[in-house]
């Protein structure tokens, strides 16, 4: 079993739908949940990071960890045709020389 | 201000052959970090360096593969006599602390092994 398991997708919702991106995780020292989104041929960029469990909300983005589930989620609300990237959802333990999880990522379309 | 980059963008090899891909990171950034993506199998974590410590090296695959990096600045991964499941996207990443957890990455360097 993997320490983080995230469906690939791909994922097609029309242009202005609710799209909800998720990740299990297994080791409940997880500390740090990042999502990073990456375009095609470039590397992640960091969108969200949340320390420890609730939600955190930015513009038309929302992250949310439930560390009693160990699964947290990523909500684009007003998806547009340029949020069409693959989601990667990360997390690191709170050590001093850490190391990052990284989950497959989520192949998201959204259609205008 | 610049981003990280790396060098090359695309590497073709023959098996067998050795290759060095090279990452200079943000100036400043004391962290710098070596993954490889696959098709559908997300970023792998191969080796981790932060300032004068040692390196965390727990992520690389095998011997074949070795990473340095001179001055706490520009580091070289090299791949000994590549395999065909070497072919993958290697990315760099660098970052300010290893208490900070946004990491900046470069474009990666993209490996085919024929």
């Amino acid at each position: 079993q993997k320490e983080v398991e995230q469906d690939p997708g791909p994922l097609s919702v029309p242009e202005g739908a609710i799209v909800s991106l998720n990740c299990t995780y297994s080791n409940s020292a997880f500390q740090y949940f990042m999502w990073y989104r990456q375009y095609s041929r470039k590397g992640p960029e960091l969108l969200m990071y949340t320390y420890s469990s609730g939600n955190k909300e930015d513009g038309r983005f929302t992250a949310q960890v439930d560390k009693s589930s160990k699964y947290i989620s990523l909500f684009i609300r007003d998806s547009q045709p340029s949020d069409s990237a693959t989601y990667l959802c990360a997390m690191s333990l709170n050590t001093g020389g850490f190391k990052t999880i990284f989950g497959a990522g989520t192949r998201l379309f959204v259609k205008a | 201000g610049a981003g990280v980059s790396q060098s090359p963008s695309n590497k073709v090899t023959e098996k067998g052959k050795d290759v060095e891909l090279r990452c200079d990171p943000i100036s400043g950034h004391t962290a710098l970090y070596w993954y490889r993506q696959s098709l559908g199998q997300g970023l792998e974590f191969l080796i981790y360096f932060q300032g004068n410590s040692a390196p965390d090296k727990s992520g690389l695959p095998s011997d074949r593969f070795s990473a340095e990096r001179t001055g706490g600045s520009v580091s070289t991964l090299t791949i000994q006599r590549t395999q065909q499941e070497d072919s993958a996207v290697y990315l760099c990443a660098s970052s300010t602390a290893p208490s900070v957890n946004e990491q900046f990455f470069g474009p990666g360097t993209r490996l085919t092994v024929l």
